[in-house]
């Protein structure tokens, strides 16, 4: 069973269009989260939804919307696709701060999906 | 704001060795967590260690140990038997309690000759 699964894994479009990413994680998880890994693999966090409200929203553009329809799920709506945009995003999730989590992983990462903007 | 650096881009290191990754950290918090995170070529983002800066006793997991300096705001991590599955990009990363997330820092690649 995968804690946090995202879909697509790899997502190939062109300029202009919008696309999604979902994010489901079956642990009971109160928060989630959107990082972006970008071609340098540097890694900087988008967003954060505790209980489907958003509780950080880290100067990202008005093109890319998160939205959770209930605390399992976090899906990244993203239009007017930019070729910036380009990178690995990650979904993670814990259980609320990361203090309070157990040790094994306060932070549950999804696999990534690499999008691709031509 | 809180910053997190890794100055070394890449290193080497013979199997079975030791090798030790560097971190340091800016904050003006007292009470925050310090986490090294491993990323295979498989992309996966692999929890490797934890230290909370409350404790004084460095964090230990099998081969891996840090070396948490709070006054030198150092936080570096020590693979010791190195072995060809430790080869992957590691982040180091901070995060307070004031909020959950992360701030990593620009990661270094670790390769493993056999």
């Amino acid at each position: 069973d995968t804690a946090v699964s995202q879909t697509p894994k790899y997502l190939v479009t062109q300029m202009g269009n919008d696309k999604s990413i979902k994010c489901e994680q079956n642990l009971g998880h109160d928060t989630m989260y959107w990082y972006k890994q970008d071609s340098k693999k540097f890694l900087k966090i988008m967003f954060s939804y505790n209980n489907k409200e958003l509780i950080i929203n880290e100067t990202v553009p008005n093109r890319f919307s998160p939205k959770s329809p209930d605390k399992a799920h976090l899906n990244l709506h993203i239009n007017s696709l930019e070729l910036g945009d380009s990178a690995v995003y990650f979904c993670a999730s814990s259980q609320d701060l990361v203090q309070a989590s157990s040790y094994n992983s306060p932070l549950h990462f999804g696999n990534g999906t690499r999008l691709t903007v031509t | 704001a809180q910053t997190v650096t890794q100055s070394q881009p890449e290193m080497s290191v013979q199997e079975a060795e030791t090798v030790t990754l560097s971190c340091t950290y800016d904050t003006s918090e007292s009470d925050y967590y310090l986490f090294w995170y491993k990323q295979p070529p498989s992309r996966q983002m692999i929890l490797v260690i934890r230290q909370e800066a409350y404790k004084q006793q460095n964090a230990t997991e099998n081969r891996f140990s840090v070396n948490f300096q709070k006054a030198a705001k150092s936080f570096s991590l020590k693979i010791s038997d190195s072995q060809l599955g430790d080869a992957a990009m590691y982040f180091c990363a901070y995060s307070t309690g004031a909020n959950s997330k992360l701030t990593f820092g620009k990661g270094i690649t670790l390769s493993v000759r056999p």
